[in-house]
């Protein structure tokens, strides 16, 4: 079965831009989970959602949010982009939160000039 | 944060030798996870092991869990050069509410 699909692959914005990204995961798969990988912080942990609700929150500011459809598939979204947004974006999913291992899309490597 | 933390950070063996690697965690856990990442990609989830479970086996990997001193340890037996890559645990939190946490990862690299 088809895996984890995330685009763009690869995004390069300008500060102040906003931007989104997309999810969408395993068929049958009702929980998404969003990080984001830097050199210095590793995998920070951004949203987790389960049937279109979010779960929980990452320690992000507010210019990061988030959402997920009732077919499953998850955007986010990032307003005001700064310098330091620059980063690879995991996206996740599982049949459901906690239980399960977690399969991971090959991310949205963003870049912000 | 980090719940996680791996041990050592960078690790470098032969083909063929065993590697070992470690996690600390602070905080009681419903499930401790392993998981791979090859430069740049997306991670591989290896092994999930509950908090009532002691010892995993799948394939070359052993994962090993003691609660009681919170630590988790993943040996990769008779490895390959395909097997460098950065190795990370991640934690769930014992209610199973909290989100999947990961630590900073162990750097394998295999020579052959």
């Amino acid at each position: 079965k088809a895996g984890v699909t995330q685009t763009p692959r690869y995004l390069i914005k300008t500060r102040g831009q906003q931007v989104t990204l997309s999810c969408s995961p395993i068929s049958g798969h009702r929980s998404v989970s969003w990080y984001q990988q830097t050199p210095g912080q590793g995998l920070q942990f951004l949203f987790e959602y389960f049937s279109e609700t979010q779960r929980n929150k990452g320690n992000f500011p507010g210019r990061f949010s988030g959402r997920q459809f009732s077919n499953s598939r998850s955007e986010m979204n990032v307003s005001t982009l700064e310098l330091g947004d620059s980063a690879l974006y995991l996206c996740a999913s599982s049949p459901e939160p906690a239980n399960y291992g977690y399969t991971f899309g090959s991310g949205t490597r963003l870049t912000v000039v | 944060s980090q719940q996680g933390e791996e041990d050592p950070q960078a690790l470098s063996i032969q083909e063929g030798e065993n590697a070992t690697m470690n996690c600390s965690y602070k905080t009681s856990i419903n499930n401790l996870q392993w998981y791979r990442q090859n430069s740049g990609r997306g991670l591989v989830h290896l092994i999930l092991i509950r908090s009532n479970e002691r010892e995993k086996h799948s394939g070359r990997l052993r994962v090993t869990l003691d609660t009681s001193k919170k630590s988790s340890s993943l040996l990769i037996t008779a490895s390959r050069a395909a097997d460098t890559a950065s190795y990370f645990c991640a934690t769930v939190g014992p209610s199973g509410n909290t989100p999947l946490v990961f630590g900073k990862g162990t750097r394998l690299s295999v020579i052959a």
